[in-house]
């Protein structure tokens, strides 16, 4: 399995908090990406990095930021959380070499906004 | 844009029986790459196979297999002779190259397998 981590696994927070969730990985890959995953959605993207302080927006991007000053860190910052970020986020890296193309996925973190 | 559709949104099955998930994408690109990942209960995204748009051979994996069209755009997925633990959530993704590359998923087809 490739070495990706996300912390917190869980969280529970107030609307107007902010909140970071961290995603670790071990492999050096260049791409790294934060998607957020709803029923009747599917996986969405949120923000993606393909290189340490090289971020770019993805289809859901409002209200959310990112920052990548490691290679091997992703966070994803939420300045004032909503209920409507109420959600599973995944964290995915990749470093799409040739023949080696695909993305590796971490467990998850399931954010409450109450 | 890209955009990736799975039409099917619930598919119940009893075990043994054979089951296609269908998966229509649309892009621009000449070189991509689509995707097909399964997601069960557990909730962990698991990597089933990647086929690049040059490649368009059929591929078999034991019970599972891969049908890839350029022609119509899909790349539909056969699992054959279903099992209960086949239940998930299954997704289809289309990958588009160059610098700035990112991953779009279909929205998901909840397969449920019935002893």
């Amino acid at each position: 399995d490739a070495g990706i981590t996300q912390s917190p696994r869980h969280k529970v927070t107030e609307t107007g908090t902010p909140v970071t969730l961290r995603c670790h990985q071990t492999e050096n890959h260049r791409y790294m990406y934060w998607y957020r995953q709803d029923p009747g959605h599917g996986l969405r993207l949120i923000h993606y990095s393909y290189g340490v302080k090289d971020t770019d927006k993805g289809e859901v991007s409002d209200g959310y930021s990112v920052s990548r000053s490691k290679t091997e860190d992703f966070l994803l910052t939420l300045e004032s959380a909503t209920s409507s970020q109420t959600s599973v986020y995944f964290c995915a890296i990749s470093d799409m070499r040739i023949g080696n193309e695909k993305l590796f996925f971490g467990s998850g973190t399931q954010l409450s906004v109450l | 844009a890209q955009k990736v559709t799975q039409a099917q949104t619930e598919i119940s099955v009893v075990e043994k029986e054979d089951v296609t998930l269908d998966c229509v994408y649309e892009t621009r690109d000449t070189t991509y790459y689509l995707f097909w990942y399964k997601q069960p209960p557990s909730g962990e995204l698991v990597f089933l196979i990647r086929r690049n748009s040059f490649d368009e051979q059929n591929e078999i994996s034991g019970r599972y297999s891969w049908n890839f069209q350029k022609s119509t755009s899909s790349f539909n997925f056969t699992i054959t002779a279903s099992q209960v633990v086949d239940s998930a959530v299954y997704f289809c993704a289309l990958y588009q190259t160059g610098a700035n590359s990112k991953l779009t998923f279909g929205k998901g087809i909840t397969l449920s397998v019935r002893p």
